[in-house]
C-alpha cells in the first residue's frame, strides 16, 4: 500500500509569499503530525490531528503558521508571509491511530526555502 | 515542548568499532520508540520499548529500556558505513510529539 505522500517535493518562494504544503496519510491511518527540521537539526513538532477531535497546535512557533485537515484524511500545512528562517523540511506522519503503542509513518518532506 | 536530551550529539567511528547512543528523560515513560534518519532521508522507525529493564536485537543492534524506564540506549555492535544517519529517540511522556535530541552517526570506512 501506498506509504504518505507530500506535495510538493521542494518549494522556492520568495520571501513575503504564503505557501500551502500538503500531506496524504496512510489511508485508514487517523493521526497526523507535521513537524519542522532544519538542516542539520531535530526534529519539531508543529501540530497534531486526531480524528475529529480538535488539534494539538501548542508547536507551531508563530500565528503565521495554520495547518488544516479535511475529512479525516489530506492535511494542509499553510505558512503566511513567509520569512528566511521558515526555510527548513517539512516532515508529516501519520499513525494508524493516537495510541502511543504505534509507529509514526512518515512522508519524505517538503523542502521550502525561502529567497 | 520539552524535548529529551540524546547524548552524544555527534559520534564519528571507524568502520567496525561500537556505537551507542543514550536517550535520557526526567520522567518515567510508558514507552520508548527508536528511528533511524538517513542523509537526505526520513525518520523511519525501529523499536519501541515497553517493559521495565527489557532488552530488543535487531542484528547487530541492541536496545534496552532502564529499570526506571526512564533512560534508554541503542547499541550497534560493528558498525557499517550502511550505519550512518541519526538516531532519534521518541518517549512517550503523555504526548508522543517530542522526539529525543538526536544522535548523527558517521561511519567512516
Amino acid at each position: 500500500g501506498a506509504g504518505v505522500s507530500q506535495s510538493p517535493s521542494n518549494k522556492v518562494t520568495e520571501k513575503g509569499k504564503d505557501v500551502e504544503l500538503r500531506c496524504d496519510p496512510i489511508s485508514g491511518h487517523t493521526a497526523l503530525y507535521w513537524y519542522r527540521q532544519s538542516l542539520g537539526q531535530g526534529l519539531e513538532f508543529l501540530i497534531y490531528f486526531q480524528g475529529n477531535s480538535a488539534p494539538d497546535k501548542s508547536g507551531l512557533p508563530s500565528d503565521r503558521f495554520s495547518a488544516e485537515r479535511t475529512g479525516g484524511s489530506v492535511s494542509t500545512l499553510t505558512i503566511q508571509r513567509t520569512q528566511q528562517e521558515d526555510s527548513a523540511v517539512y516532515l508529516c506522519a501519520s499513525r494508524l491511530t493516537g495510541l502511543s503503542n504505534q509507529p509514526q509513518h512518515f512522508g519524505d518532506g517538503t523542502r521550502l526555502s525561502i529567497l | 515542548g520539552q524535548q529529551v536530551m540524546q547524548i552524544p550529539q555527534y559520534q564519528h567511528v571507524q568502520e567496525g568499532e561500537d556505537f551507542t547512543t543514550y536517550c535520557n528523560s526526567s520522567t518515567t515513560l510508558s514507552n520508548i520508540q527508536w528511528y533511524k534518519q538517513r542523509p537526505g532521508g526520513h525518520p523511519v522507525f525501529l523499536i519501541q520499548l515497553v517493559k521495565s529493564g527489557e532488552v530488543k536485537k535487531q542484528k547487530r543492534l541492541t536496545f534496552q529500556f532502564g529499570e526506571a524506564k526512564k533512560n534508554s540506549s541503542l547499541h550497534i555492535t560493528a558498525t557499517q558505513t550502511t550505519d550512518v544517519g541519526t538516531y532519534f529517540c521518541l518517549p512517550n511522556t503523555g504526548n508522543q510529539f517530542y522526539f529525543g535530541t538526536g544522535t548523527s552517526l558517521t561511519v567512516i570506512p
